[in-house]
């Protein structure tokens, strides 16, 4: 089992642009949440994806949008990329459950904006 | 970002000390609390969780401790090794946000030989 895979592992944009991240969860799991990490801080909850649908959203501006497979493999599209969005972006895969389910974070994709 | 996000508070200790890290929580709805240990370069990876209707919970080196008067959360490790060197996320959720995490600030632990 590979685990939570995602891509790429680094990422080099300018302002303005458009990114897509890439995430594979875990084998057997059917949720995936994405989460924002600023140097030096915790993890952001950004959306979560379930039966290919956004079950759920943190406080992000509507740049930040998503897309989960029937394969429940994810993506994360920015648009009009800030410097602000430099950062390290993880993916979180899981069963779904209403209640407390073990997250599995990938090693994350790091954005750099310029 | 804000300034103070990048300065996570730190923790030295030496090989085969026993470490503490804190952590304060916010929700009073949050009933489940997980540590995460975070490695340079690699996603958080999970160490021990802890349900709101216990109190204590132990494994393999480490313990949590959960205060619910106080919102505090800690994380003994027994006889630190370097290979702990990392830095220590607290997390909260609650039954029937699907999971979704709420992170505190970070801890970095450095273990000297």
């Amino acid at each position: 089992d590979a685990g939570v895979t995602q891509s790429p592992t680094h990422l080099i944009k300018t302002r303005g642009q458009q990114v897509t991240l890439r995430c594979s969860p875990k084998s057997g799991h059917d949720t995936v949440s994405w989460y924002q990490q600023a140097l030096g801080q915790g993890p952001q909850f950004i959306f979560q994806y379930y039966e290919e649908e956004e079950r759920q959203r943190g406080n992000f501006p509507d740049r930040f949008s998503g897309h989960q497979f029937p394969n429940y493999s994810s993506e994360l599209n920015v648009n009009a990329l800030l410097l602000g969005d430099s950062a390290l972006y993880l993916c979180a895969s899981s069963w779904d459950r209403p209640s407390y389910n073990e997250q599995f974070f990938g090693p994350g994709t790091r954005l750099t904006v310029l | 970002g804000e300034s103070v996000g990048l300065h996570l508070p730190t923790l030295s200790v030496q090989e085969g000390d026993n470490s503490i890290i804190n952590c304060a929580y916010s929700n009073s709805a949050s009933d489940y609390f997980i540590w995460y240990k975070q490695e340079s370069g690699k996603g958080p990876q999970f160490i021990i969780d802890i349900r709101s209707n216990m109190d204590k919970r132990q494994g393999q080196r480490v313990t949590v401790l959960l205060n619910k008067t106080v919102k505090h959360l800690s994380l003994q490790i027994a006889a630190t090794q370097p290979g702990d060197s990392a830095v220590y996320f607290c997390a909260e959720t609650r039954t029937g946000s699907y999971g979704k995490l709420t992170f505190g600030q970070g801890t970095i632990l450095t273990v000297h030989p």
